[in-house]
């Protein structure tokens, strides 16, 4: 396996459009996270699934954003009516939870939004 | 309240000195999980070490080690020997399980080795 993967890694769009990035996580991982990052500062939590069940969402969360990991594989992260504040990095994890080990998170390379 | 506590923002190092940087945390969860991420200019988050809060012993894994203080509520990143690879910027980040499964981050520090 090569690890978590995220696509598109870059995407411009203007502001109003709505934009969606995909996370595959490592395989054998039944959580999935996403994380937006800003320059300079830490991940910040966006929302967490346990196979296809949103357990957890920040209050981040806008109602303009919506996640989803219809099967338990994969997840999208769709962001409506873009503002120029969603401009970030958007980074995706997945973990095999407590039964793994530590339950470390490994993080995909990320997914960077501009919204001009 | 801020969960996560990186006070150094930058940090310059010489090639093959060590350098501890530093993370206090904040919880109220007598259960809960400390890791270290590095993130290189490439921006892969790459995980480091791990210390759990009932853990005996220091974590070390390599040229990184944890000093784990509880009573201090610290976990500072020790790194020895450092190399130029080694410059990125490093995360310290925490799990209680009173805030949920996912990993709080603190701002990070962005260390610098020269030659």
């Amino acid at each position: 396996d090569t690890g978590v993967s995220q696509n598109p890694r870059h995407k411009i769009t203007k502001r109003g459009q709505n934009v969606t990035f995909r996370c595959d996580p490592i395989s054998e991982h039944n959580r999935l996270y996403w994380y937006r990052q800003t320059l300079g500062q830490g991940p910040e939590f966006l929302t967490y699934f346990q196979n296809e069940a949103q357990l957890e969402k920040s209050r981040l969360l806008s109602d303009r954003f919506s996640a989803e990991r219809p099967k338990g594989s994969f997840s999208t992260l769709e962001i409506q009516r873009t503002e120029q504040g969603d401009s970030a990095m958007y980074l995706c994890a997945s973990s095999a939870g407590l039964a793994g080990g530590t339950g470390e998170l490994f993080f995909g390379e990320g997914s960077r939004l501009t919204v001009l | 309240a801020q969960k996560i506590t990186q006070t150094q923002p930058g940090m310059f190092v010489q090639e093959k000195e060590a350098v501890t940087l530093d993370c206090t945390y904040d919880t109220s969860d007598p259960s809960y999980g400390l890791f270290w991420y590095k993130q290189p200019s490439s921006g892969e988050m790459i995980f480091l070490i791990y210390q759990g809060s009932y853990d005996q012993q220091n974590a070390t894994e390599g040229r990184y080690s944890l000093n784990f203080q509880k009573a201090r509520k610290s976990a500072n990143l020790v790194i020895s020997a450092s190399q130029l690879g080694d410059s990125a910027m490093y995360f310290c980040a925490m799990r209680d399980w009173q805030a949920g499964t996912a990993l709080i981050f603190g701002k990070g520090t962005t260390l610098s080795v020269s030659s």
